[in-house]
């Protein structure tokens, strides 16, 4: 299995409080991912990183910012989370061979409950 | 946008075999399957890319329709570890410089009954 791990597992947040999400990867891949996943949505791409403080926006990016000052650590933030954040959020990593594509490995998630 | 998904569910008895489709409306650089167990997290089963390429893992196998857009995942003479929630990933373009962005459809269950 991929070293990859997520803090915390499972957390509990009011509404309006910031909440910051980690993921750590031992495995030294570039890409990193920021996923939700809700029932009827499958996995949406919130954020990812290709490198060191290169990051991007997914298609579900409102509300979430991130950050990735080494390579094994990717950062989600919720500035002021809402209802509709609460989500299990699942981390991936993957890198480049050559030409091919690499497949995406995921972390066990975190489950979110915003009250 | 995301690809659509078909069936949405099915349930199987040992022994019989099951195809789910991904589509997509947009052209495919590659097609990423990946099976999920309740509670955990997504497993990766194999890629496809543009060119017809079919793979298998172990008798889960799968072909990629460029003319249509269109992957298929083949679960043959099934096994109850197959149950789970079956998720394609598409990648419309070669990510190399920011990685493989995929888009994932909206999964499909499959139960496999003794």
């Amino acid at each position: 299995d991929a070293g990859i791990t997520q803090s915390p597992r499972h957390k509990v947040t009011e509404t309006g409080t910031p909440v910051t999400l980690r993921c750590h990867q031992t495995e030294n891949h570039r890409y990193m991912y920021w996923y939700r996943q809700d029932p009827g949505h499958g996995l949406r791409l919130i954020h990812y990183s290709y490198g060191v403080k290169d990051t991007d926006k997914g298609e579900v990016s409102d509300g979430y910012s991130v950050s990735r000052s080494k390579t094994e650590d990717f950062l989600l933030t919720l500035e002021s989370a809402t209802s509709s954040q609460t989500s299990v959020y699942f981390c991936a990593i993957s890198d480049y061979r050559g030409r091919a594509p690499y497949e995406q490995y995921f972390g066990p998630g975190t489950r979110l409950t915003v009250t | 946008q995301q690809p659509v998904q078909s069936p949405q569910a099915v349930i199987l008895r040992e022994g019989e075999d099951a195809v789910i489709n991904c589509s997509s409306s947009k052209a495919l650089y590659s097609v990423h399957w990946y099976r999920q167990k309740h509670g955990e997290a997504p497993v990766f089963l194999m890629i496809l890319l543009k060119g017809g390429e079919q793979k298998g893992h172990d008798k889960i196998s799968a072909s990629f329709n460029e003319k249509k857009q269109q992957s298929s995942l083949y679960l043959t003479a099934s096994q109850l570890s197959y149950s789970g929630t079956y998720f394609c990933g598409t990648e419309i373009r070669r990510g190399e410089a920011a990685g493989n962005k995929l888009t994932f459809g909206g999964g499909t269950r499959v139960l496999v009954k003794p």
